[in-house]
This record gives C-alpha cells, structure tokens and sequence, in this order.
C-alpha cells in the first residue's frame, strides 16, 4: 500500500527557478527518502532525512520533515534541465521492512 | 553506492509466454530483495518481498502463481511472469537490500520494461 501522498503532482518550471513538492504520510516512521526517477528508468536515491531531524540539506537539495504534520518538503534550488525527472518519497512505516512510496511528482524544467 | 542490475532491460512477448527477469546485486550480498511494478505516470507498487534461501511474500492481491519469485543466492533474484497477458505490461523494478552493512537503504536494479502482445 502506499505510503505517502505528494501535492502537486506535476510542475513545470523555468531554469534556474527553485522547485518545492511536497509529501504527506499516514503512519509513524523511522526516516523519510527522497528518490528521483527519469523517464523509463530506474530509481536513484536522493535524500534521506531521520524522524529525529527538521532539516537536511545535501547540494541543491533540501529537504524538511514535520512529524507532527506527518509531511515532509524537498526543495530543488536553481533548478537545471537535467532535473526534470519524477520525484518520489518513500519510508518504512514502524514495524514493516517494506518500503512504501508516495505518488510522485512529475517535475518539467524548461531550459 | 552499490548497483543493481536487471536483464533483460526491456522485453517484447506473445500473450501467453512465459517471461524471467533477473535481478542481481553486483557489489554485495543482498539479503533482501523487492519487486516492484509500475504503470505509465504512476508510482512504484510493491508486488512482493523475498530473503535468500526462503519463500518470497506476496503483497496482497499479487498473485503468487503468477509471478514466480526465486531468490536462490545472495545476489540474484528472478521473476518469472507466466502465462503473460497484455495487462502485465509494466515495468518491472527490482531492488536489493543488505540488512548487515546499511539496512535503511534500498538499491534500485534500472527496471526491465515488459510488453506483451
């Protein structure tokens, strides 16, 4: 079953703008991932952040966890053509070794 | 970081083949391995979970006859879709875990990419 939710699901952005998505999830958590994919391909870890951490940042990518919000953000700052991609978080809720991930966010980056 | 792979990357089919994917963790041992499907614009879905040497657990409404899990060493896990029809078509994504060395992380495999027609 899917864990997280992600709102907006789609964004088109110009180069060099900063791209925020959001991901919401039902249960308790260890951590939180961030993993990108591009088209017809597989998946590639990004981020991840500890249920014990607010923030993390690793490059142009920040990501913020709210646990009482149960949400969690990633921030793409000065976005580049090669960020176009589908972006997902996943977690492994409390007790499940299965990690479950959110719908996606299809993000566009016009050059 | 560690690397999956998968073969064949992509595979066209008549309905009614059989069809085997394999997965294989090239730089570790997987003690874990996942399958997952995924449909055009949608997310990743688990179809079943598998520890070497063991029976592989099915997700619920995931057909265990149906796509046959082998997870026979610690770096190669197969699936076998049987009797394939055109609703199979996905793309099929493996990943491989190691519980010693980083059991929070996942490897993904780059997805073999089914067609059946």
């Amino acid at each position: 079953s899917q864990q997280g939710e992600e709102d907006p699901q789609a964004l088109s952005i110009q180069e060099g703008e900063n791209a925020t998505m959001n991901c919401s999830y039902k249960t308790s958590i260890n951590n939180l991932q961030w993993y990108r994919q591009n088209s017809g391909r597989g998946l590639v870890h990004l981020i991840l952040i500890r249920s014990n951490e607010r923030e993390k940042h690793s490059g142009r990518l920040r990501v913020t966890l709210d646990t009482s919000k149960k949400s969690s953000s990633l921030l793409i700052t000065a976005s580049r053509a090669a960020d176009t991609a589908s972006y997902f978080c996943a977690s492994y809720p409390y007790g499940n070794n299965r990690l479950a991930f959110g719908k996606g966010n299809q993000v566009v980056v016009i050059p | 970081g560690a690397v999956v792979s998968q073969h064949p990357s992509w595979v066209i089919c008549k309905s009614g083949t059989s069809v085997k994917i394999e997965c294989r963790s090239l730089d570790f041992q997987a003690t874990t391995m996942f399958w997952y499907r995924q449909f055009p614009k949608q997310s990743l879905m688990l179809m079943a979970t598998s520890n070497e040497g063991s029976k592989a657990t099915y997700e619920q409404g995931v057909e265990k006859d149906k796509f046959l899990i082998n997870h026979a060493s610690l770096t190669l896990s197969t699936l076998t879709v049987t009797s394939a029809h055109p609703e199979d078509s996905s793309f099929y994504i493996c990943s491989a875990r190691d519980h010693q060395v980083l059991p929070n992380e996942q490897f993904f495999g780059p997805g073999t990419r089914l067609t059946v027609l």
